[in-house]
């Protein structure tokens, strides 16, 4: 069956501006989880979702970053007035919580590049 | 906040040599996965881990839970070009759902 998806698969965007990524989970996956990779560096924990509501933001850098589910499905982050620093590839997982062991299995990515 | 070591952090490798790479943790794991990515994709699921002293193989790939489930390795037979990519180590602690993951090995197998 199909993976996870996530669009676009690039975002160059300017210093200031706001930005949606957005995810499609694996069909029946009730868990959702966002990561956030900079270069040279494993995937950092941000946000998890179990159906509609964030169970878990801890992750989050800061409230210019938000995320929302609201079907229990696709997923939307979304990052206001971005930064520099802010550049960094955003990966989606999902997982069935039924499943093993909470296995996760991800899509290809969002690389963001704030100019 | 719990931390994962990985190492070594570069390896580069005749195809055909052995190599092992390692993950360690100050605490116990809860399971431990081990993925692999390649450029401009996401990781891929390789295998999980959960019972301590477990082995698991996938074809040259031998994957070890440490008997504590604190530590694990991955030890690759005659490696090939193909096996070449980002492998990470990500580990689960109590009951949290999010993946702690290493800083990861990039592994170049040299033809």
């Amino acid at each position: 069956g199909a993976g996870v998806s996530q669009t676009p698969s690039n975002k160059v965007t300017e210093k200031g501006k706001y930005v949606e990524l957005r995810c499609d989970p694996i069909s029946g996956h009730t868990a959702l989880y966002w990561y956030r990779q900079s270069l040279g560096q494993g995937p950092e924990f941000l946000i998890y979702f179990q159906g509609t509501g964030a169970a878990d933001d801890s992750g989050l850098p800061n409230d210019r970053f938000f995320a929302v589910r609201p079907e229990g499905s696709v997923s939307t982050l979304k990052i206001q007035r971005t930064e520099r620093g802010d550049s960094a590839v955003y990966l989606c997982a999902s997982s069935s919580t039924g499943g093993s062991y909470n296995e996760q299995f991800f899509g290809p990515g969002t690389r963001l590049t704030v100019l | 906040t719990q931390l994962l070591e990985q190492s070594p952090q570069f390896l580069s490798i005749q195809e055909g040599e052995n190599l092992t790479v390692y993950c360690n943790s100050s605490s116990v794991f809860s399971s431990l996965q081990w993925y692999r990515q390649e450029p401009g994709e996401g990781p891929v699921l390789l295998v999980t881990v959960v019972t301590g002293g477990e082995v698991k193989k996938l074809k040259r790939l031998t994957f070890q839970f440490g008997d504590a489930r604190k530590d694990s390795s991955l030890h690759i037979t005659a490696a090939q070009p193909g096996d070449t990519g980002l492998y990470l180590c990500a580990g689960g602690f109590g009951s949290a759902r999010q993946l702690t993951f290493g800083s990861g090995t990039q592994l170049t197998v040299l033809p």
